[in-house]
């Protein structure tokens, strides 16, 4: 099956910090990438959607300017969470879909961030 | 918009036992459902899915019937193994061109030998 990788796997950053998360396909062009966020014993939640070139769309509720994602190839998508804050730690849960994986979303293994 | 209830763990079983997870789910349309499995340390990966009323999808031995009247996707497994104990999710999409996932909360399996 088509192969997507996260990096870093955790992180951990000062408050007032900006934190870049980068989502990889690796063995497929992905049109287009999914951003989730997952608190403990939660859901995964949707935050927005990427398309290759082109601006993010947000789910209702997600801070674009706080959230900052960039889409700028086919295989690379990124996450940056900006000026972190403790209640922005949660575990961060990549998908993409495109091209030889056709709709169906293939997921990275996430990215635990803590903030102090 | 859509929302999965997904029945909440832990699930403890001996091997070879016989498990289900229920899910149901409210959704606008025709929707398509689907199961995830997450093992420790790994990224999710779908597990199987059912696309319209009463398919029935089927993989590694669990199986899933979309039942529209009763608006569920209950998962099931006739004889689990040690290797089986995973979180499993079960998600709904809006149809169509839409393929925003909305998912259950997740229900860890520990199967023990």
């Amino acid at each position: 099956g088509a192969v997507v990788s996260q990096h870093p796997s955790w992180v951990i950053c000062k408050s007032g910090t900006s934190v870049k998360i980068e989502c990889r396909s690796l063995d497929f062009q992905a049109t287009t990438m999914f951003w989730y966020r997952q608190f403990p014993k939660q859901s995964l939640m949707l935050m927005a959607t990427s398309n290759e070139g082109s601006k993010a769309t947000y789910e209702q509720g997600v801070e674009k300017d706080k959230f900052l994602i960039n889409h700028a190839s086919l295989t690379l998508s990124t996450l940056t969470v900006t000026s972190a804050h403790p209640e922005d730690s949660s575990f961060y849960i990549c998908s993409a879909s495109g091209g030889a994986a056709g709709n169906e979303q293939f997921f990275g293994p996430g990215t635990r961030l803590t903030v102090l | 918009g859509n929302s999965v209830t997904q029945m909440e763990g832990p699930v403890t079983l001996s091997e070879e036992a016989f498990l289900t997870i229920n899910c149901t789910y409210t959704a606008t349309g025709y929707p398509s459902l689907f199961w995830y499995v997450q093992y420790p340390g790994e990224g999710l990966q779908l597990l199987l899915k059912a696309t319209k009323a009463d398919d029935k999808g089927s993989n590694k031995g669990f199986e899933a019937t979309y039942r529209k009247e009763t608006t569920s996707f209950h998962l099931e497994k006739g004889s689990v193994q040690v290797s089986d104990s995973a979180v499993y999710f079960c998600a709904v999409n809006s149809g169509g061109s839409n393929y925003k996932l909305t998912f259950g909360k997740g229900t860890l399996l520990t199967v023990n030998p």
